[in-house]
């Protein structure tokens, strides 16, 4: 069964450094998604991606935050200056269309120090 | 700004009895979606609801979604250890693809 996969499983660093969180959607599908979940809080939803371009974005996404769908099967979300206040599990997520049946990766633990 | 409000936070059983969680909203959504999530993995899906009334069943898990689109339940029935784990559910409003997630329900239950 296709699956979304994300890499790394687990990303330490520093504060202040630039970190790349990347992901392979489901291969049909055309709305890709962020998502983080800070430790025993609830998933909180970061952005949403469709046509090449930003389609939604919450408050949380603010300019540290970019994406980016580099090539026809990778989706990436940068943090551009991590702080302590980034560590969490970030989630990509990608639908087919419309109905938005929302499909997630196992996630990308981020360790800020 | 939508709220999904899930109870109970925490439920325990024995095995073979049968339980119920909400899902409740004072907004209307254009669909929910009930997730399962293991500690450290992300949410695997279960199943979407998008008709106001509409139920469905996947084995013994049995998910309802509210007339007027606010709630939504699940409903085991003769838990097994294996239904262990965090239940959650997730909405969409009119007009927007972003999920709204609740806190979860995590479920126990006792061989």
């Amino acid at each position: 069964e296709p699956e979304v996969t994300q890499t790394p499983s687990h990303q330490v660093t520093q504060m202040g450094q630039e970190v790349i969180l990347r992901c392979v959607p489901i291969s049909n599908h055309l709305y890709f998604y962020w998502y983080r979940q800070i430790l025993g809080q609830k998933v909180e939803f970061l952005v949403s991606f469709y046509n090449n371009e930003i389609s939604e974005k919450s408050e949380i996404f603010d300019d540290q935050f970019s994406v980016e769908r580099p090539d026809g099967s990778n989706f990436t979300l940068k943090i551009r200056s991590t702080k302590l206040e980034d560590s969490a599990m970030y989630f990509c997520a990608s639908s087919r269309d419309s109905q938005n049946i929302q499909y997630f990766g196992a996630g990308t633990r981020l360790s800020v120090l | 700004t939508q709220l999904l409000e899930q109870s109970p936070q925490f439920l325990s059983i024995q095995e073979g009895e049968n339980l119920t969680v909400y899902c409740n909203s004072s907004s209307v959504f254009s669909s929910l979606q009930w997730y399962r999530q293991e500690p450290g993995e992300g949410p695997v899906l279960l199943v979407t609801v998008v008709t106001g009334g509409e139920v469905k069943k996947l084995k013994r898990l049995t998910f309802q979604f509210g007339d007027a689109r606010k709630d939504s339940s699940l409903h085991i029935t003769a838990a097994q250890p294996g239904d262990t784990g965090l239940y959650l559910c997730a909405g969409t409003g009119a007009g927007s693809y972003q999920l709204t997630f609740g806190k979860g329900t995590k479920l126990s239950v006792i061989p």
